[in-house]
Parts: C-alpha cells; structure tokens; sequence
C-alpha cells in the first residue's frame, strides 16, 4: 500500500517569504496527487490536482503553485506568502479512473504552516 | 459542496452510546461515498465506503447508511470510545473524475 511523506511538519515563515512544501509518495506509480489547506476548525479546500509529471490544475485562484517534477513527487509553492497562508496543508494520492480501483484518497500526515 | 469558511458542527456523546453522524450530499449522480476520521493534528484517514447500488455497509464497529432519495448519508459508531474523538468527513465524487468532494465535517466529542 502506498505511503505519503510530507516534509517539513511545521513551519514558521514571516509574510513576504518564499515556501517550498514537498509531497512523496511510496509504494505506488501513476497516482493522482492533490494538494489541500484546511483551516484551523474548518473543513478541506482542495488547492490543486494533477493526474501526471507536469500536469497541474488549480482550483481557486491564489499566490501559491504546485509542480510534479517527477511521477510520484508534488511540489507547493509561493513566492511571497501571505498572512491568509496559514493553514494546515495536506497532500493526497488515488488512482481515481483506473479500473480496479476506488476514488479514495490517501493523505499524508500534512505540514502546518503558520505566516507571521 | 466543499467546507472552505464553516466552522464546524459539534457532536457530544456519552462513552459507550452509539454516535450518528449524518451527511448531505449535493449531486444526485455521485456514486461513492466515503466517511473519513482525522484526528488533531494529523490526515484524514480513510473509515469505510460506499457505493451508491447499495444502502447500507458495516464494518468493525462502525455502519454507513445511504438515502439516494434525500442526498443523505450517515455514519454510525457503535459502543463509542475515547479514541473516536476527532472530525469526521463524509465525501462524494461528483462527476466520476479525479476528484472528490469533501462534506462539512462533523466533531465528535466523546464525554465520559
């Protein structure tokens, strides 16, 4: 079964810096991998998706990023965060649309990330 | 439709009782359901799923009910202990693609 590393935990960064957040994932090839922020006390707000290398779709516009550099590889980034940044950020994978298998989705142990 | 800006809803049970958590779906044309638990700090972890030909599975101690007709589903906890404490998700996928469609999510409070 598959495993998703997240790195790193937590992360204090003041507004106006860069952020570079990565997601891994093990035991598993072609996954759809996802990037998520769930506020403190809320629900989860699906950032972007991408079913392959290079190949991002974002879902609500704002000053962060993703790329997949490699197959099992997503990476979240800004250039200038914001104060609104803050959250908990989660990576996921599935192998929605492959015959055999669910829409479920796996997530990593997520990073929090607090903008002062 | 997703939970971004609501705070969410709070479920207080006794230990031991049975817990109901429910859920309203928004497209009547998903056809899997699924019930996370994510606990402080951590990712969402998969409970149990569903798929829309049927209306009720059961796993170890814990039930899905599925009522196409009223968009609702539900999760059962039965004999609810201290380590159920956390959010609970319900989620549907909506348009049979990559993606899935996270509920309110419910907080569950165990009181001894």
């Amino acid at each position: 079964s598959q495993t998703i590393h997240q790195w790193p935990a937590t992360l204090v960064q003041p507004v106006g810096s860069p952020l570079s957040l990565e997601c891994t994932v093990e035991g598993t090839s072609n996954p759809n991998l996802y990037w998520y922020r769930q506020a403190a006390g809320r629900g989860l707000q699906l950032l972007f998706y991408s079913v392959g290398i290079g190949q991002i779709s974002s879902e609500v516009p704002q000053n962060l990023s993703a790329s997949r550099p490699q197959d099992r590889q997503f990476i979240l980034s800004s250039k200038k965060l914001l104060l609104s940044d803050s959250g908990f950020y989660l990576c996921a994978c599935s192998h929605a649309g492959i015959p055999g298998y669910t829409y479920e989705q796996y997530f990593g142990p997520g990073t929090r990330l607090t903008v002062t | 439709g997703e939970s971004v800006g609501l705070h969410l809803p709070t479920l207080s049970v006794q230990e031991g009782d049975n817990s109901i958590i429910n859920c309203a779906y928004s497209n009547s044309a998903s056809d899997y359901f699924i019930w996370y638990k994510q606990e402080s700090g951590k990712g969402p972890q998969f409970i149990i799923d569903i798929r829309s030909n049927m209306d009720k599975r059961q796993g170890q101690r814990v039930t899905v009910l599925l009522n196409k007709t009223v968009k609702h589903l539900s999760l059962q906890i039965a004999a609810t202990q201290p380590g159920d404490s956390a959010v609970y998700f319900c989620a549907e996928t909506p348009n049979r693609d990559d993606k899935i469609i996270f509920g309110k999510g419910t907080r569950l409070h165990i009181l001894p």
